[in-house]
């Protein structure tokens, strides 16, 4: 069960969009529409952003979205603003109880 | 409101046991999963396991089992990661979250920090 492929890092100018990609498997991604996205500030817990692929949680602002196709998901966030900037996971789920979280991805917002 | 608070930081020397815990506060502690994830040092978030607190169902990440025990005492609405013989590669961020509809971890304990060191 390898993890998820994210890119290292990403960034964007306050007010463009970003878009994080997120590679697995037919056996994770590709398999269930139950991809979910992570934000972490530094030293802080991760808090939920995306759910089921692109359902978002009550608060969570609607510049973030999400979708996928085949075995990438993705996020979008758009309109990126300063408190955007933060390490991101997704997280899929595997079937059997198993779960497996992305590599992460570094938003700087320049 | 939904919490999870865990213990507080640990530092052990390698060999030592360790148990740390995560309790549950403002909803049915028995009736949703909990998992622990492991960051360590620098790293991204590795998914660990989960337990159903209503009757200590537990399932392991395949990269985990056999390394640590996960348990739950739901009279005191509390989950458990263990350790009985850490090594310095233990050393981590150890959070606990709630697993809603097993597919999304929807709160998250504030992390117990692991340190092992000779």
């Amino acid at each position: 069960q390898s993890a998820l492929t994210q890119p290292r890092s990403v960034s964007g100018s306050p007010g463009q969009s970003v878009t994080i990609s997120c590679t697995g498997t037919s056996s994770d991604v590709g398999g269930y529409n139950y991809v979910s996205w992570y934000q972490q500030h530094p030293g802080k817990a991760p808090k939920l952003m995306i759910y089921d692929v692109s359902k978002r949680p009550s608060g969570v602002p609607d510049r973030f979205s999400g979708s996928k196709s085949g075995n990438t998901a993705s996020l979008t966030i758009s309109g990126l603003q300063a408190e955007d900037e933060a390490d991101y996971y997704c997280c899929s789920y595997a079937g059997s109880y198993l779960y497996v979280f992305g590599t992460g991805t570094k938003v700087t917002v320049l | 409101e939904v919490q999870l608070v865990q213990s507080g930081a640990e530092v052990k020397k390698p060999g030592e046991s360790l148990k740390i815990s995560c309790k549950g506060s403002g909803y049915s502690f028995t009736s949703y999963w909990i998992g622990w994830v492991r960051q360590m040092p620098g790293k991204g978030l590795e998914w660990m396991g989960i337990i159903y607190p209503g009757d200590s169902d537990t399932r392991y990440s395949p990269s985990f089992q056999g390394q640590v025990t996960i348990s739950a005492d739901k009279s005191i609405s509390t989950a458990y990661l263990q350790w009985s013989s850490l090594k310095a590669s233990d050393t981590a961020m150890y959070y606990c979250a709630r697993l809603q509809q097993l597919v999304q971890f929807d709160y998250w304990g504030q992390g117990t920090l692991v340190t092992v060191s000779s």
